[in-house]
């Protein structure tokens, strides 16, 4: 069964990167784009960005072009957003999620990023 | 971007309401509009794809409608698992934007 299992908890000063894991399991990772959603406490869902995993090309969201970067390593079926230049207001749940084909979706558990001096 | 915009933001409703909550694009997105249902600290979970198609497993009290730029997601009967918070999502465009959400109260 597909699985998105994704890294734990951070906690990090303003200015510093975070950089969040996602491991997919139970399908062809390099078949389907990966994106990232972002929640801060009692706010909407915010896209962030989507990444091929097969040739490594990105779409970000306008907002977090210049901080956001996504990346991964197929050899072990992971994909990473890593942003930069961290502020308060970064501080949120970061989903990935597998693209929606058909009925199929799958989301990672989400990892709380805590951004805080 | 293609903004989307919900209304209402929240509502209060009762156990067996019918409630109808909607989506608006700001240029035409086809039906490439899907609506998600989220609970409190869980991932958000998809109702509806391609306007209104419903995904394998949700109960066929909820529905969608739409095309173009204007869409309605309803809950024909409430159950006490609906109250949550819903979002339309377009993917239209390879830069995906979410709606506001609206949030959905027990009255």
């Amino acid at each position: 069964q597909v699985q998105l299992v994704q890294s734990g908890a951070e906690v990090k000063k303003p200015g510093a990167s975070v950089k969040v894991s996602c491991k997919a399991s139970g399908y062809i990772f390099t078949g389907y784009y990966m994106h990232w959603v972002r929640q801060a406490p009692g706010q909407g869902l915010e896209w962030m960005g989507r990444i091929n995993p097969n040739s490594g090309g990105t779409n970000y969201a306008q907002k977090f072009q210049g901080r956001v970067t996504m990346t991964r390593d197929t050899s072990i079926s992971t994909a990473y957003m890593e942003l930069s230049s961290l502020r308060s207001d970064d501080t949120a749940v970061y989903f990935c999620a597998r693209e929606r084909t058909g009925d199929e979706d799958y989301w990672g558990q989400g990892t709380l990023v805590t951004v805080s001096s | 971007d293609i903004q989307m915009t919900q209304s209402p933001s929240s509502l209060s409703a009762s156990v067996g309401d019918r409630v109808t909550i909607t989506c608006r694009a700001s240029q035409s997105i086809s039906t490439h509009l899907n609506w998600y249902q989220q609970k409190a600290g869980k991932a958000p979970k998809l109702l509806i794809y391609a306007a209104s198609s419903l995904q394998s497993g949700v109960p066929s009290r909820f529905s969608g409608s739409g095309s173009g730029t204007d869409f309605t997601l309803t809950i024909s009967s409430l159950q006490p698992e609906d109250f949550a918070t819903y979002y339309c999502q377009q993917s239209y465009s390879a830069q995906i934007t979410f709606g506001q959400g609206t949030r959905l109260e027990i009255k």
